[in-house]
C-alpha cells in the first residue's frame, strides 16, 4: 500500500487561511469516511485534530475542519496561529490496514 | 490521567529482537485496540499493526507478517511489540496508538515513543 500524498511544506501569515491536501486511492480515501489528521509539535506525541473526515475531538479549536472529494482529503486550518506551527499527518484506512500521508510542515510566517 | 507509556530507547544490533511496552492508565484497558505505528526520521508514519486488548486478536501490516508479535496482559494494562530479525531500515520511533473502534474510527490517543535504533 503506497503511503498518501501530501505537500511537503506550507506556509501562511497569522490571520490567513491555509488547506492541506492529502491524495490517495479508490482503496483508501475514496473507499471509505475514515480519514482523520493528527498534529505535532517537535518532541512530542501526535495530537487528533480531525477524524472522519470532518469531525473534530473535543478540545480541539473550531479553526480545523476537514473535507473530502473524491480520493482527496483536505485539512483545512483558518485564523492562523502561531501554535499551529506543526507537522500534520492525515491517515486513511484501507480494508484491511492503515496508510498514512508522508506529513506537511507549516509554518506560521 | 488518560495515557500511555511506553518503554525506553533500545540500541540492538542486526538480527538482533526488540520488545518495547505500552502500558495504558486512566481508561478501560480492554475498551480500545492497540495500534503501533512507527516513523523514521525524515519520513512519514508507517502502520505496523494492531491488538484487541479484549479478544487478543491481532493483525500486521503485509510487510511485517512473521518478523512482529504483538500482544497484551489484560491483568496489567499493558500491550508489547517484539520485532525479530531487525534491521537497520527498522531505526524508528515506535508509537504505541489507542484506536477507538466504536465512535472515532481513529487514533486518539498515542505514546510518547520508543527510539529503536539498529546498528552494528
Amino acid at each position: 500500500q503506497s503511503a498518501l500524498t501530501q505537500p511537503a511544506s506550507v506556509s501562511g501569515s497569522p490571520g490567513q487561511s491555509i488547506t492541506i491536501s492529502c491524495t490517495g486511492t479508490s482503496s483508501d480515501i475514496g473507499g471509505y469516511n475514515y480519514v482523520s489528521w493528527y498534529q505535532r509539535h517537535p518532541g512530542k506525541a501526535p495530537k487528533l485534530m480531525i477524524y472522519k473526515v470532518t469531525n473534530r475531538p473535543s478540545g480541539v479549536s473550531y479553526r480545523f475542519s476537514g473535507s473530502k472529494s473524491g480520493n482527496t482529503a483536505s485539512l483545512i486550518i483558518s485564523g492562523l496561529q502561531a501554535e499551529d506551527e506543526a507537522d500534520y499527518y492525515c491517515t486513511s484506512y484501507t480494508g484491511s490496514s492503515w496508510v498514512f500521508g508522508g506529513g506537511t510542515k507549516l509554518t506560521v510566517l | 490521567q488518560v495515557q500511555l507509556v511506553q518503554s525506553g530507547a533500545e540500541v540492538r544490533k542486526p538480527g538482533a529482537s526488540v520488545k518495547v511496552s505500552c502500558k495504558a492508565s486512566g481508561y478501560t484497558f480492554t475498551n480500545y485496540d492497540i495500534n503501533w505505528v512507527r516513523q523514521a526520521t525524515g519520513h512519514g508514519p508507517e502502520w505496523v499493526g494492531w491488538t484487541s486488548p479484549n479478544s487478543g486478536n491481532t493483525g500486521y501490516a503485509q510487510k511485517f507478517q512473521g518478523r512482529v508479535t504483538i500482544t497484551r496482559s489484560t491483568s496489567i494494562s499493558t500491550a508489547y511489540m517484539e520485532v525479530n530479525s531487525l534491521r537497520s531500515e527498522d531505526t524508528a520511533v515506535y508509537y504505541c496508538v489507542r484506536y477507538d473502534y466504536t465512535d472515532k474510527r481513529a487514533f486518539d490517543l498515542w505514546g510518547q515513543g520508543t527510539m529503536v535504533t539498529v546498528s552494528s
